[in-house]
């Protein structure tokens, strides 16, 4: 069974531009989270979709950041306009349970803006 | 919301060690979850544990080992005759409680086993 995807694995842009990250969960899991971790600091919890719906975004740090999951299987998080501070890991996860279910993450997409 | 420290930044042993990685936790919330992840260098998070705080047996899986105290809000992870492949970020992360779906994670520890 394939794991939790995510594409592109780098992505190097700079300051002002527009990048669209993409992550695939498990086959049938429902559950898909966003997370992200800037240098120096902890993982942080970005949101939550159940299928196409966004249960929690408290996460998301401001409105140059849009997540998406038309038909609720693959999702983007979309980054516009990228700044600096916006450069780190972008992590996805999924499980198939909401009730506090073990989360599956995938590698992560690099992100540096410069 | 919750609060993780993993007071150890960095161990260092050398292989066929036994070493222990701390984990102290903070909820307002009185049933839980607790999460061990794994990050080796190539950079993805591995599952290793989830445990529910009513359930406060210790438990074992191969060479690894948890220790959950809910009086002392710990939950630490033992490696037993580590090996270099144990090498690798370890991050403890409760739910985050409240209602809220995202894990809480703490800064980690880096472990480096030296052969």
């Amino acid at each position: 069974e394939a794991g939790v995807t995510q594409f592109p694995s780098h992505s190097v842009i700079e300051k002002g531009q527009t990048v669209t990250l993409r992550c695939d969960p498990i086959s049938g899991h429902d559950n898909l989270y966003w997370y992200r971790r800037v240098m120096g600091k902890e993982i942080k919890f970005l949101l939550h979709f159940v299928k196409e719906s966004k249960q929690d975004e408290s996460g998301m740090p401001n409105n140059r950041f849009l997540a998406e999951r038309t038909g609720g299987t693959y999702s983007t998080l979309k980054v516009q306009p990228a700044e600096l501070e916006d450069s780190g890991v972008y992590f996805c996860a999924s499980s198939q349970d909401r009730a506090r279910q073990t989360q599956y993450f995938g590698p992560g997409t690099r992100l540096l803006v410069l | 919301a919750q609060k993780v420290t993993q007071a150890q930044t960095e161990i260092s042993v050398v292989e066929k060690e036994d070493v222990t990685l701390d984990c102290v936790y903070e909820t307002r919330d009185t049933t839980y979850y607790l999460f061990w992840y794994k990050q080796p260098p190539s950079g993805e998070l591995v599952f290793l544990i989830r445990r529910n705080s009513f359930d406060e047996q210790n438990e074992i899986s191969g060479r690894y080992s948890w220790n959950f105290q809910k009086s002392t809000s710990s939950f630490n992870f033992t490696i037993t005759a580590s090996q270099v492949v144990d090498s690798a970020v370890y991050f403890c992360a409760p739910d985050s409680g409240g209602g809220a779906d995202g894990l809480t994670f703490g800064k980690g520890t880096h472990l480096i086993i030296q052969p």
